[in-house]
């Protein structure tokens, strides 16, 4: 079974500190990971992937097999970046028969504060 | 493109009733999940649907049941409420096979009083 786990509830900072939410995983096979943001009063929505190794919004993740760690980093922290923040898995697999299979599963979520 | 649409946003209901919740998904995407958002527990999966058919289910009782149409509209059903269900439910789409990137509707307020 997969699990991800977000050590941390809640992480404040101020403006133009360096920020990291770390988040850790285990999953037996090739995992795929993201992290997802959710602003107040807005959707849940993905910020990055890390097939896709960019940089959104000044926020990059590198995917550490050995250390099953997949933490998100930002050098520089800005007001607006305040949010809830959730590092989620992606677990596929093909049965037998062909028919495919997933499953997201998602870390407890990280409460960033950027004070200014 | 229209985004993950969630029917009803709000929704108080006494203990015992039972609800239901609508999800449209994205145009062209064939697979639908749902969630459970609480301050306590995150974000807790609750099943997934792909093509009409249930792929995944998380570990809720089996009060907590689901649907999808041949549209990929899907529906989730909560029978005999309780307090501890109120939370906010998030229907997520997928445009390929389950469990991959998914985008979120603004989620279903349910309140058990």
């Amino acid at each position: 079974a997969q699990r991800v786990t977000q050590p941390e509830k809640l992480l404040s900072v101020f403006k133009g500190a360096p920020v990291e939410l770390k988040c850790n995983y285990s999953y037996s096979g090739s995992p795929e990971l993201f992290w997802y943001v959710q602003y107040s009063r807005q959707r849940l929505q993905l910020l990055l992937r890390h097939i896709s190794r960019e940089s959104i919004k000044g926020f990059t993740a590198d995917l550490n097999k050995g250390e099953t760690s997949f933490h998100l980093k930002k050098p520089f922290a800005q007001e607006e970046d305040s949010a809830m923040y959730y590092c989620a898995l992606s677990a596929r697999w093909t049965d037998a028969g062909g028919t495919s299979y997933g499953k997201l599963t998602f870390g407890q979520g990280t409460i960033l504060t950027v004070h200014p | 493109k229209a985004g993950v649409t969630q029917t009803p946003r709000y929704l108080i209901k006494t203990r015992g009733q039972q609800v239901t919740l609508s999800c449209s998904p994205i145009s062209g995407h064939r697979s639908v999940s749902w969630y459970q958002q609480t301050p306590g527990q995150g974000l807790q999966f609750l099943f997934e649907y792909f093509s009409e058919t249930q792929r995944n289910k998380g570990n809720f009782p089996g009060r907590f049941s689901g649907r999808q149409f041949s549209n990929s509209r899907s529906e989730m059903n909560v029978s005999t409420l309780e307090l501890g269900d109120s939370a906010l439910y998030l229907c997520a789409s997928s445009p390929r096979v389950p469990g991959t990137e998914a985008f979120f509707g603004q989620g279903t307020r349910l309140t058990v009083v």
